[in-house]
């Protein structure tokens, strides 16, 4: 199965600590999203990036992308308490595929 | 918001029930898709439509009942659903072909099968 797989399953931080999150899949990818996900809401994209891409950047988070060990992480710098969600990591096999879920992390930012 | 609205929010239904989710999507996209997210579990693919037409249907029980009149929006018809179905149900659309991957999607419905 192509589906991600994060790490850690729970973290808790002090706020203004940086967060790190961890994703592995098993095949090759397209594509890799991370989502974030407020309790009983929907799922927010964050950030995406492909598979000739080795990092990207959007305000506090970075995602780091390494193929050869088929993982990604996800930092997010001087964490707020609005922070506290559960963060998903998503693959697509090809552009345009089903995107297959995790089950993701759950952040608690302790203030 | 983020352009997709589900309804209801919450749902209370019996296992001899009838009812049907609702989504609609605001930013013109050309597939929908429905999730379910139950918990300690990752979120299920259980269909997909494109341009209206379903080309995904993950093994899903036929108790669920997908609809797309058009590109804009979506029900889940439910019948006769049992308790392990209690979970959020979750509507997403994308722009496929635009190289825009990324999924929107609506706050879901809570359901509860009793």
């Amino acid at each position: 199965s192509q589906q991600g797989e994060e790490d850690p399953q729970a973290l808790s931080i002090q706020e203004g600590e940086n967060a790190t999150m961890n994703c592995s899949y098993k095949t090759s990818i397209n594509n890799l999203q991370w989502y974030r996900q407020n309790s009983g809401r929907g799922l927010v994209h964050l950030i995406l990036i492909r598979s000739n891409e080795r990092e990207k950047h959007s305000g506090r988070l970075r995602v780091t992308l390494d193929t050869s060990k088929k993982s990604s992480s996800l930092l997010i710098t001087a964490s707020r308490a609005a922070d506290t969600a559960s963060y998903f990591c998503a693959t697509a096999l090809n552009r345009d595929d089903k995107i297959i879920f995790g089950k993701g992390t759950r952040l608690h930012i302790l203030p | 918001e983020t352009g997709v609205t589900q309804t209801p929010r919450h749902l209370v239904m019996g296992m001899t029930n009838k009812k049907s989710l609702k989504c609609e999507q605001h930013l013109g996209h050309n597939a929908m898709y429905w999730y379910k997210q139950s918990a300690k579990k990752p979120l299920e693919l259980m269909f997909v439509y494109s341009l209206e037409e379903r080309v995904e249907n993950n093994s899903v029980p036929s108790r669920f009942s997908p609809e797309c009149p058009n590109s804009s929006h979506l029900f889940l018809h439910l019948h006769t659903l049992q308790p392990e179905d209690s979970a959020l149900y979750l509507c997403a659309s994308s722009q496929l072909w635009a190289g825009q991957e990324k999924l929107f999607f609506g706050s879901g419905t809570q359901l509860s099968v009793l």
